[in-house]
């Protein structure tokens, strides 16, 4: 949605880190999410952070949120193929149980 | 392990038929959702319900309608089906309560409309 924006594309080489961009507009959102989307599939949750975050680490995967400028992202290290797939930013707002979703950024790892 | 089950993978249909897709949870999450995903506009919400026979409009309900006869099945209905409803469809379900509880999707139903 128009709340929600992500660039489309993304390509990566194996080995290196991924970036991904997501910006938000509603100052209320309480928690933002990350899900993957592997072709043919639904959408998997990866990840989420609270409002009140600045940083969240799991693995190979580091989100950040910086509140003042609406922005979100997640750095996946060590880029695998498997990695390839459609990631989608999603926000919570408060006292709503609906998610708002970007438009999705593909990421392409390139061997 | 959440299971969101969507009854079909692919559905073929033809304009002016009505469609109907189906999706069950086995998590007794109160809560579930229809999106339509479409390239470069992500998910859009189609329609929602809180609990048993409660629902209220999404972003883009023209065109569809809903049921919810038991709490863990949710079904999205195509009055009319047009070709401008091929498109991807999600169906997701969560808990009611307003902390984080992520929503849980399933598979997903391509539909295409002739």
């Amino acid at each position: 949605g128009e709340d929600v924006e992500q660039s489309l594309f993304l390509s990566v080489r194996e080995g290196d880190s991924s970036v991904i961009n997501c910006t938000y507009t509603d100052s209320s959102s309480t928690y933002l999410y990350w899900y993957k989307q592997e072709p043919g599939a639904g959408l998997q949750l990866l990840t989420y952070i609270f409002s009140n975050m600045d940083m969240k680490q799991d693995q190979r995967l580091t989100v950040l949120l910086n509140k003042k400028d609406k922005h979100l992202s997640l750095r996946i290290a060590d880029t695998q193929t498997g990695d390839s797939a459609i990631y989608f930013c999603a926000e919570r707002r408060l006292n709503d149980y609906k998610l708002s979703f970007g438009a999705g950024t593909t990421v392409t790892v390139r061997a | 392990d959440v299971k969101v089950t969507q009854s079909s993978r692919y559905l073929v249909k033809r304009t002016g038929e009505k469609v109907f897709l189906e999706c069950v949870q086995d998590m007794d999450h109160e809560n579930m959702f229809w999106y339509r995903q479409d390239p470069g506009l992500g998910l859009r919400l189609i329609y929602f319900s809180y609990d048993v026979k409660m629902k209220e409009k999404g972003d883009i309900p023209e065109g569809y309608s809903v049921s919810r006869e038991k709490k863990e099945r949710f079904s999205l209905i195509l009055e009319s089906a047009s070709t401008n409803q091929t498109s991807m469809y999600l169906c997701a379900s969560s808990f009611r309560q307003v902390s984080n509880q992520p929503q849980h999707f399933g598979d997903g139903t391509r539909l295409s409309i002739l």
